[in-house]
């Protein structure tokens, strides 16, 4: 019940295109739900994050769609870049300050030029 | 505003040594947690530190330990390293109502 599993594992795809990466939970509790970005030889690093009580946040070319009745939610590039190119967590917590984040597997994106 | 500050960036250690990594938070932020990060199981929450208590720990064994000192400093240590302790170990600091800042990671190889 305290996994996240997101998809897909790997994706490509071509500049300026929209990329879509998908996460489900299965605890209700959680009422935090980041996105982070990684790049090689760095930490995570937090890209955008949403409460259940909206059902779109938007910053940017970056979006987050959240649909609590499927217990779902996706992160949307749009405009995709090739200094997009990293991977990328999704995570759930009970609590948006130092609570413990349940990761999902991460997604390794490349943009093509 | 100085990020999160991992020490040492790298580390080979042998099987059954034990090993102390060190983490700086961003000055202010009084929560401290640590992750391990594998290809194979991915991001992983090892424990949580706020004034100087473990107030969260995660499904690892007892080689597993930390502490955290007055001034938000903390430190990871791992005894009796085994070859699948291989891992980015990760440090984050948190506000009371802030998400988690990384720091880049201690990288750290058993052979």
């Amino acid at each position: 019940q305290q996994q996240v599993k997101q998809s897909p594992q790997s994706l490509i795809v071509q500049k300026g295109g929209i990329s879509i990466i998908n996460c489900a939970y299965e605890n209700t509790a959680f009422d935090y739900f980041p996105w982070y970005q990684q790049f090689p030889g760095k930490g995570p690093a937090l890209l955008i994050a949403i409460r259940p009580d909206v059902s779109e946040k938007k910053e940017g070319r970056f979006t987050i769609s959240f649909n609590k009745s499927a217990k779902q939610f996706s992160l949307h590039i749009m405009d995709s870049q090739p200094g997009d190119s990293a991977t990328y967590f999704c995570a759930a917590s009970k609590g948006q300050g130092a609570q413990k984040l349940v990761f999902g597997q991460g997604t390794r994106l490349t943009i093509n030029p | 505003k100085a990020g999160v500050t991992q020490t040492p960036r790298y580390l080979i250690k042998t099987r059954g040594q034990q090993v102390t990594l060190s983490c700086s938070p961003i000055s202010g932020h009084r929560s401290v947690s640590w992750y391990q990060q594998t290809p194979g199981q991915g991001l992983q929450f090892l424990f949580e530190y706020f004034s100087e208590t473990q107030r969260n720990k995660g499904n690892f064994p007892g080689r597993f330990s930390g502490r955290q000192f007055s001034n938000s400093r903390s430190e990871m240590n791992v005894s009796t390293l085994e070859l699948g302790d291989s891992a980015l170990y990760l440090c984050a600091s948190s506000s009371s109502v802030g998400g988690y800042t990384f720091g880049s990671g201690t990288r750290l190889t058993v052979v």
